[in-house]
């Protein structure tokens, strides 16, 4: 049970912009900074989005970040089949000591 | 470009120690302008982040591994290393090396990672007698 809370799944059509969610608390994603990351099947994660909105180079700007509160959301603007993946938010939580990850949202091109 | 290669046996029995070095190329672990995490995600399973190491030779670990971890850098070989003793099924993992920046929290003094820019491409440890 993380302490970061995303939706298990999620799904779009192509060229469709689609949000996942990731909640948290005072400790973490209220306090720190979120990061946003892909997992593609069998790779290592690769980062989409640091200190909440920012895109490290080389990732595309259909990819967007937010953060209201203690809560924050990743977008998707038009969604192609190669977004398929899992996706995951990650904050500094205090409780935790250390850096916490979501448990992932695996998003799904129909 | 930065890149990030793990390496280390991949079968482990329990009760003994598992031990994977990092070997970093194409950046210094001693510019001091990052931390080197391990960050590990059991099959079919979410990450864990495991604890990072400073140029400097820092620790931080997580608090509920911390009586078992232990991470060491060696600035000459540009390599760190992550050491988890006792392990058991548990720790059957994907294991990942990771490069982050770092900003201070509020007051100033501590040291708050979560920008894992850089990974290996991970090495499967399996604990199994």
């Amino acid at each position: 049970q993380s302490v970061l809370t995303q939706p298990p799944s999620a799904s779009g059509t192509p060229g469709q912009r689609v949000t996942i969610s990731c909640s948290g608390g005072s400790s973490n994603t209220g306090t720190y900074y979120v990061s946003w990351f892909q997992q593609l099947p069998g790779t290592a994660p690769k980062l989409l989005i640091y200190r909440n909105n920012q895109r490290p180079s080389g990732v595309p700007d259909r990819f967007s970040g937010s953060k209201s509160g203690t809560s924050a959301s990743l977008a998707i603007s038009g969604l192609r089949s190669e977004d398929e993946a899992d996706y995951y938010c990650a904050a500094w939580d205090d409780s935790l000591g250390g850096p916490a990850f979501g448990g992932g949202t695996k998003l799904t091109v129909l | 470009q930065v890149q990030l290669q793990e390496s280390g046996p991949g079968l482990v029995k329990p009760s003994q120690t598992l031990s994977l070095t990092c070997t970093v190329s194409g950046g210094s672990i001693s510019s001091g302008d990052h931390y080197w995490s391990w960050i590990r995600q059991p099959p079919g399973k979410g990450l864990e982040w495991i604890g990072y190491i400073y140029y400097s030779g820092s620790t931080y670990y997580k608090p509920s591994l911390k009586s078992r971890v232990s991470i060491s850098v060696d600035r000459s070989k540009n390599q760190f290393s992550l050491k988890l003793s006792s392990v058991t099924a548990a720790d059957t993992a994907v294991y990942y090396c990771a490069r982050s920046d770092y900003y201070y929290d509020r007051s100033g003094r501590y040291v708050r990672i979560s920008d894992f820019d850089y990974w290996g491409q991970g090495t499967l440890v399996t604990v199994s007698s």
